[in-house]
């Protein structure tokens, strides 16, 4: 079964915090894809990373920061000195090499950042 | 910069109608998409289309369908418009490999009375 579970529904914390939003994948294959994206109020789905399952490699982007560990079956994002502009719907996703280009999506984590 | 275009940002249309929404890519992309999203559900697949005239079925397509006549348009289609299919409408598009981002359109937010 393919499976993507974001256990927080929401999450609300005052700028400057730092946040992590978790997301844990179920997957049979050895050579996947993990995706997150962001959606602002706007509605618009916003690529923010692509990491493949022989990566392992942390990635730093600014403020962003993602934690892929295959041990666990994670690919958790950080958001270091939150900002009122952070605020949005945040999605992880899975793509398998023979998924036939179809994402798993989770259910996404709503992100409040409070001035 | 990747431009996904859907053609309304609100929608209102009564039960029984035919509803068409309208998707246009500028970027050669051979992936299309059209999913619904509705609260604690997350993303739910309608239709994706690899090539032109070439159509899949996703997770959920009972009471929807699709046409791409043109590679830069992909068209969903209500038959017959339902309550049940009041939702966010969202249409991507991507390169032809599975391990390409997905590029997404603003939304379309329908309301069927």
């Amino acid at each position: 079964a393919q499976k993507v579970t974001q256990a927080q529904t929401e999450i609300s914390v005052v700028e400057k915090e730092d946040v992590t939003l978790d997301c844990v994948y179920e997957t049979r294959d050895t050579t996947y894809y993990l995706f997150w994206y962001k959606q602002p109020p706007s509605g618009e789905l916003v690529f923010l990373i692509r990491r493949n399952s022989f990566d392992e490699q942390n990635e730093i982007s600014g403020r962003y920061s993602w934690n892929f560990q295959k041990s666990t079956s994670s690919f958790n994002f950080t958001i270091t000195a939150s900002q009122v502009v952070d605020s949005a719907v945040y999605f992880c996703a899975l793509s398998e090499i023979d998924s036939n280009y179809q994402l798993i999506w989770g259910a996404g984590t709503k992100l409040i950042i409070k001035p | 910069d990747v431009k996904v275009t859907q053609s309304s940002r609100y929608l209102v249309k009564r039960t029984g109608e035919k509803v068409f929404l309208e998707c246009v890519q500028d970027m050669d992309h051979e992936n299309m998409f059209w999913y619904r999203q509705d609260p604690g559900l997350g993303l739910r697949l309608i239709y994706f289309s690899y090539d032109v005239k070439m159509k899949e079925k996703g997770d959920i397509p009972e009471g929807y369908s699709v046409s791409r006549e043109k590679k830069e348009r992909f068209s969903l289609i209500l038959e017959s418009a339902s309550t049940n299919q009041t939702s966010m409408y969202l249409c991507a598009s991507s390169l032809g490999s599975t391990n390409t981002e997905a590029f997404f359109g603003q939304g379309t937010r329908l309301t069927v009375v």
